[in-house]
């Protein structure tokens, strides 16, 4: 089945202790995304990828890091986690480079830093 | 970056009858988007209408673009409980290689 996984699903952790969300995608998809969705501020875009080895800045990147070192993969780092990174955070792959088309997201991964 | 913008925020109707909601945005676009996310979980794509389209149907759905006025509607007809959800645009601008989305659109269908 074509999907985005996420793992973990839930996460509770505390202020700093370094933590990977995953993200892998069976689609051969170019294209992955890291969202984070907040209420009343709807999807902001974390960091996105437009291949192997790419990787650039979305709206919110601060205080995350990513790696596309395959293609499916594209997992998103915590260094130091702090309470405002609480949030709801989605994975999304396309096919080509670009956002020309439609967007496969992943169940999202709930974070909540205390 | 830009961002989409909907309108109404929030929607309640009866089972049967036409949702429509809005959505408008700033600068030139490549594609509009429109998503459907229920509770919590992943977001759905419905319908991915490109700047040189004016309108496109999916089912029950159809969507208008118009790059005049930098707006987009999604109309969903006899609608269903099942549709009861949180919809989303997402603007694709020339050269961004990123998706831009509106803070979302809460349609309520009552039974």
């Amino acid at each position: 089945e074509a999907q985005v996984t996420q793992n973990p699903r839930y996460l509770i952790t505390v202020t700093g202790k370094k933590l990977t969300v995953t993200c892998s995608q069976n689609m051969n998809h170019e294209y992955m995304s890291w969202y984070r969705q907040d209420p009343g501020l709807g999807l902001r875009q974390i960091y996105y990828s437009m291949n192997v080895e790419v990787t650039d800045k979305g709206d919110v990147p601060e205080g995350y890091k990513v790696s596309r070192k395959e293609k499916r993969n594209f997992p998103l780092i915590l260094e130091s986690p702090s309470p405002n990174q609480t949030s709801l955070y989605f994975c999304a792959s396309s096919p080509g480079q670009g956002t020309y088309n439609e967007q496969f997201f992943g169940p999202g991964t709930r974070l909540t830093v205390l | 970056s830009q961002q989409g913008e909907e309108d109404p925020q929030a929607l309640s109707i009866q089972e049967g009858e036409n949702a429509t909601m809005n959505c408008s945005y700033k600068t030139s676009i490549n594609n509009l988007q429109w998503y459907r996310q229920n509770s919590g979980r992943g977001l759905v794509h419905l319908i991915l209408i490109r700047s040189n389209e004016r309108e496109k149907h999916s089912g029950r759905l159809r969507v208008t673009l118009d790059t005049s006025k930098k707006s987009s509607s999604l109309l969903i007809t006899a609608s269903r409980a099942a549709d009861t959800a949180s919809y989303f645009c997402a603007t694709d601008a020339w050269g961004n290689n990123r998706l831009a989305f509106g803070k979302g659109n809460q349609v309520v269908v009552i039974p």
